[in-house]
C-alpha cells in the first residue's frame, strides 16, 4: 500500500495570508487528489492534481483561491490563498494506486484561520 | 449526480455484537466501492474494495458487500472490539477516466467496553 505524507499536519494563520500544504507519496501513483473536510462534515473533492499540467478543479473551487502543482509523480502542493475563518477545515491528500484502484489518504492537515 | 447515504449516522454496541453498516448510491454505474475508517483528528485508513463485477470482500472480520443494481453495500464487523470505535465512510467511484470518488456522510461507531 502507498504511504502518504503531509506537512504541516496543523497550522493556525491569520485572515488573508496563504498556506501551501505538501504532499509526498512513497510509491508511484496514478491520480492524486485534494479534499477538504469541514468540522463534522464528511470529505469533499477540491481537485485531481495532474502531473505537468492545471489541476481539474470540482465545481465551487478555483485555481486563484487553491492553486495546485503536481511536478511530478509522487508530490504535489496545495496552497490556500486569501483565507478567512471559512476555510477553517482539514485538507487531505490522496493518491490511488495503478495496481488495485485502492485509494489512499495522506493523515491530513488541519487548518485553523483566525 | 451521484450522492452516497450512510445509514445509521450513529450507533453505539456493547462488545462482542456483530454489526451491519449500511451505504445506499443512487447511480449504480460505479466502477468500484470502497470503505475507510477514520479515527478522530487523523487520516483515512482504506479497509476495503469492492470492484463493480465483485459481491463481497472480506478482510479479517470484516465482509463488505455490493449489490449494485440496488445501489447498496453493507460492512459487516464480527465480534466488534472497542479498538473499532472510529468513523466508517463508504465511498463510489465513478467510471471513466475522471474516476473521482463520491463519499457518504459516514457513520460513527462507538463499542463500550
Amino acid at each position: 500500500s502507498a504511504v502518504i505524507s503531509q506537512k504541516p499536519s496543523r497550522d493556525i494563520c491569520q485572515r488573508g495570508t496563504s498556506l501551501t500544504i505538501q504532499c509526498q507519496v512513497d510509491s508511484q501513483v496514478t491520480m492524486m487528489f485534494w479534499y477538504r473536510q469541514q468540522p463534522g462534515q464528511s470529505l469533499t473533492l477540491i481537485a485531481t492534481a495532474n502531473q505537468g499540467s492545471e489541476a481539474t478543479y470540482e465545481s465551487g473551487f478555483v485555481i486563484d483561491k487553491f492553486p495546485i502543482s503536481r511536478p511530478n509523480l509522487t508530490f504535489s502542493t496545495l496552497t490556500v490563498s486569501n483565507m478567512s475563518p471559512e476555510d477553517s477545515s482539514i485538507y487531505l491528500c490522496s493518491g490511488m494506486s495503478p495496481y488495485t484502484d485502492t485509494q489512499y489518504f495522506g493523515p491530513g492537515t488541519r487548518l485553523t484561520v483566525l | 449526480k451521484q450522492e452516497v447515504t450512510q445509514i445509521p449516522a450513529a450507533l453505539s454496541v456493547p462488545e462482542g455484537e456483530n454489526l451491519v453498516l449500511n451505504c445506499s448510491f443512487t447511480d449504480s454505474a460505479i466502477y468500484n466501492l470502497q470503505w475507510f475508517r477514520q479515527d478522530p483528528g487523523k487520516g483515512l485508513t482504506s479497509l476495503l474494495l469492492i470492484q463493480s463485477s465483485q459481491r463481497e470482500q472480506t478482510s479479517g472480520r470484516l465482509n463488505a458487500s455490493l449489490d449494485k443494481s440496488s445501489g447498496r453495500s453493507t460492512l459487516y464487523i464480527a465480534a466488534s472490539q472497542p479498538g473499532d470505535s472510529a468513523t466508517y465512510l463508504c465511498a463510489v467511484r465513478r467510471p471513466g477516466s475522471a474516476r473521482q470518488l463520491t463519499f457518504g456522510s459516514g457513520t460513527q461507531l462507538t463499542v463500550l467496553p
